[in-house]
């Protein structure tokens, strides 16, 4: 089945700078890429998502790129805001045209004002 | 109500207690799911129901027994539960498509503890 790592597990970030998070997955049939950002108390939120199909996407001061030969693929966060501050999860489907998903560990995002 | 709602929002259960955990999503999808997030651990998928029928149950405990009795509600009903079953359990629902990349909208979870 999937395998997905993720890291860091912790990172602390002066607001402002940016924040990488990454992750690398083991089945080259998966097709679906999506981020989760949960915030404390609350299930994880839908963030950004991107498909085999393409290489990078953009959401404002949000973008993940994807590498499908090396089976990575990362999250950037630029002009970070204490709002950001959360646990963000990487996940990939389980094969291509699959709708379970496989997630990392998480990332504990800190944004020091 | 709104997304994917879930009752009660904590509970603590001795381990001889009977109960349950209730989802209701209200967002016309077809597929629930209960995933098990522990600390320090990726969330773990238990159950998958695609149109009410059960297609995933992932080497779960027999003390979890899931119940979907339509594609709005999914419930979990937990027996006999241990120590280190005390965790947030997160229900999520989803529209299920042929392209196999579909969002998946939680619910707040329910913090388990038992005792």
């Amino acid at each position: 089945g999937e395998n997905v790592e993720q890291h860091p597990s912790t990172l602390s970030v002066q607001e402002g700078d940016s924040a990488v998070i990454k992750c690398t997955y083991s089945d080259s049939a998966s097709n679906y890429f999506p981020w989760y950002k949960q915030e404390l108390g609350k299930g994880p939120q839908l963030i950004i998502d991107i498909r085999s199909n393409v290489g990078e996407k953009k959401d404002q001061r949000i973008a993940v790129t994807l590498n499908k030969t090396a089976k990575h693929f990362s999250l950037h966060i630029t002009e970070t805001q204490p709002e950001d501050s959360a646990v963000y999860f990487c996940a990939a489907n389980s094969g291509a045209g699959s709708y379970q998903l496989t997630f990392g560990k998480g990332t504990k995002l800190s944004v020091i004002p | 109500e709104t997304g994917v709602t879930q009752t009660p929002r904590h509970l603590v259960m001795g381990m001889t207690n009977k109960k349950s955990l209730k989802c209701e999503q209200h967002l016309g999808h077809n597929a629930m799911y209960w995933y098990k997030q522990s600390a320090k651990k990726p969330l773990e998928l238990m159950f998958v129901y695609n149109f009410k029928e059960q297609t995933e149950n992932n080497s779960v405990p027999s003390r979890f027994s899931p119940e979907c009795p339509n594609s709005s509600h999914l419930f979990l009903h937990l027996h006999t539960l241990q120590p280190e079953d005390s965790a947030l359990y997160l229900c999520a629902s989803s529209l299920v498509s042929g392209s196999g990349s579909n969002e998946q909208f939680f619910g707040p979870g329910t913090r388990l503890t038992v005792l």
